[in-house]
């Protein structure tokens, strides 16, 4: 079972750049979200999404754009990637807002921009 | 706008003590979960908690959930090394679907 996967999992970028990180479960999960993760700030919620074609904002989505034109697939975008974006992105995934069950995370994408 | 809370957020103390974390957040819920992170790693589901008065337990962790006064804690029991982490209570919106996360109790076990 992969479960949740990143790609890629480390990325070095220059001002100005852009990119962006894929997330891809195999759960069949409704609800996919992204976050950032900074020391001593926790993980914050850039955006998520609560079924395919649909997408809505977090608490920090300024800067970043997201698609989720298959279920299964979630994409985070950087336009123009600046130094304040350096940090350590995790995606999550779950079922609809039903049941006990929790988020699953993937392993991260640490991304670094100079 | 939901905000969640926890303290303390960083904890050092020695094995075989008891400790509690607490976990307060400012709107109405009924679904609050705890998760484990070890460095450089991912995050690990620990319990999921669904209704006012829930208390889950696994090993020398328990978990409870107070709806009414918008409040979990984590207790550790006769903690051991192995416990050392960072612990994350994340919240669920009733109104929306965002999961928001407190910032987490680094907590350090000393042998």
């Amino acid at each position: 079972n992969a479960g949740v996967t990143q790609t890629p999992k480390f990325r070095v970028l220059k001002t100005g750049q852009s990119m962006t990180l894929l997330c891809a479960q195999d759960m069949n999960h409704e609800y996919m979200y992204w976050y950032r993760q900074d020391p001593g700030m926790g993980l914050r919620l850039i955006h998520y999404s609560v079924g395919e074609g649909t997408t809505a904002k977090g608490e920090v989505p300024d800067g970043y754009n997201v698609s989720r034109l298959k279920k299964q697939n979630f994409l985070l975008g950087l336009e123009s990637a600046a130094p304040s974006q350096t940090s350590v992105y995790f995606c999550a995934s779950s079922y609809e807002q039903i049941g006990n069950q929790p988020q699953h995370f993937g392993d991260g994408t640490r991304l670094s921009i100079l | 706008e939901l905000k969640v809370e926890q303290n303390p957020l960083f904890l050092s103390m020695q094995e075989g003590k008891n400790y509690t974390i607490y976990c307060n957040y400012s709107t109405t819920s009924d679904r609050l979960y705890w998760y484990r992170q070890d460095p450089g790693k991912s995050l690990e589901s620990l319990f999921v908690l669904l209704s006012n008065g829930a208390v889950k337990q696994e090993g020398r962790l328990m978990a409870s959930l107070d709806t009414k006064a918008r409040l979990s804690t984590l207790h550790i029991t006769a903690a051991v090394h192995d416990l050392s982490a960072t612990y994350f209570c994340a919240v669920e919106g009733r109104r929306d679907d965002k999961i928001i996360f407190g910032k987490g109790t680094r907590l350090h076990i000393l042998p």
